[in-house]
């Protein structure tokens, strides 16, 4: 199958630093790119939604502004949280679908802790 | 209550037993998908039914869609104790938009 990684796998990090997280697919071209959310014991939640070359499309209540975005090639998204706060700890995924397929391949996740 | 609702939220199980987990959702949709994650891990597709399609089998996994009552299950044949994990039921709407349910935690004892 499809492999999607992302780094880094987890990162601690002070309140107010930003972090970058990136996804990519490494076996394949992904031309959408997803951004999910994964409170301790909680489902995934849809963040916003990456097509190389164009703006995120964020999903309702998610800040654009606070989880910026970028899908500049067909194997790379980033997911940039700017001045994390505690509340923004979380797990992070990323999933890639390549043209019009219908399966998404997800990214092995990044654990965020912000101190 | 969400797209995609299962049932139960937790299942406790003796190996070589089956597993029969539940999804139900509200809208229309294009197919439905269900995923495995363990803990603190990514996602493993498992297996992908169409909106036309009844009933899919993949090795020991038999997984029903009944677009009527917008219910599906999946059902582990034979469980094994690496099946142990959080099993998600995921309806795609439009534009491979997922969206996923609140899980069920399997855990199979040896």
């Amino acid at each position: 199958g499809a492999v999607v990684s992302q780094h880094p796998s987890w990162v601690i990090c002070k309140s107010g630093t930003s972090v970058k997280i990136e996804c990519r697919s490494l076996d394949f071209q992904a031309t959408t790119m997803f951004w999910y959310r994964q409170f301790p014991k909680q489902s995934l939640m849809l963040m916003a939604t990456s097509n190389e070359g164009s703006k995120a499309t964020y999903e309702q209540g998610v800040e654009k502004d606070k989880f910026l975005i970028n899908h500049a090639s067909l194997t790379l998204s980033t997911l940039t949280v700017t001045s994390a706060h505690p509340e923004d700890s979380s797990f992070y995924i990323c999933s890639g679908v390549a043209g019009a397929g219908e399966t998404q391949y997800f990214g092995p996740g990044t654990r965020l802790l912000v101190l | 209550s969400q797209q995609g609702e299962e049932d139960p939220q937790a299942l406790s199980i003796q190996e070589g037993e089956n597993a029969t987990m539940n999804c139900s959702y509200k809208t229309s949709i294009n197919n439905l998908q269900w995923y495995r994650q363990n803990s603190g891990r990514g996602l493993v597709h498992l297996i992908l039914i169409r909106s036309n399609e009844r009933e899919k089998h993949s090795g020991r996994l038999r997984v029903t869609l009944d677009t009527s009552k917008k219910s599906s299950s999946l059902l582990i044949t034979a469980s094994r104790a690496a099946d142990t994990a959080s099993y998600f039921c995921a309806t795609e709407t439009s534009g491979s938009r997922l969206t996923f349910g609140e899980g069920t935690q399997l855990t199979v004892n040896p």
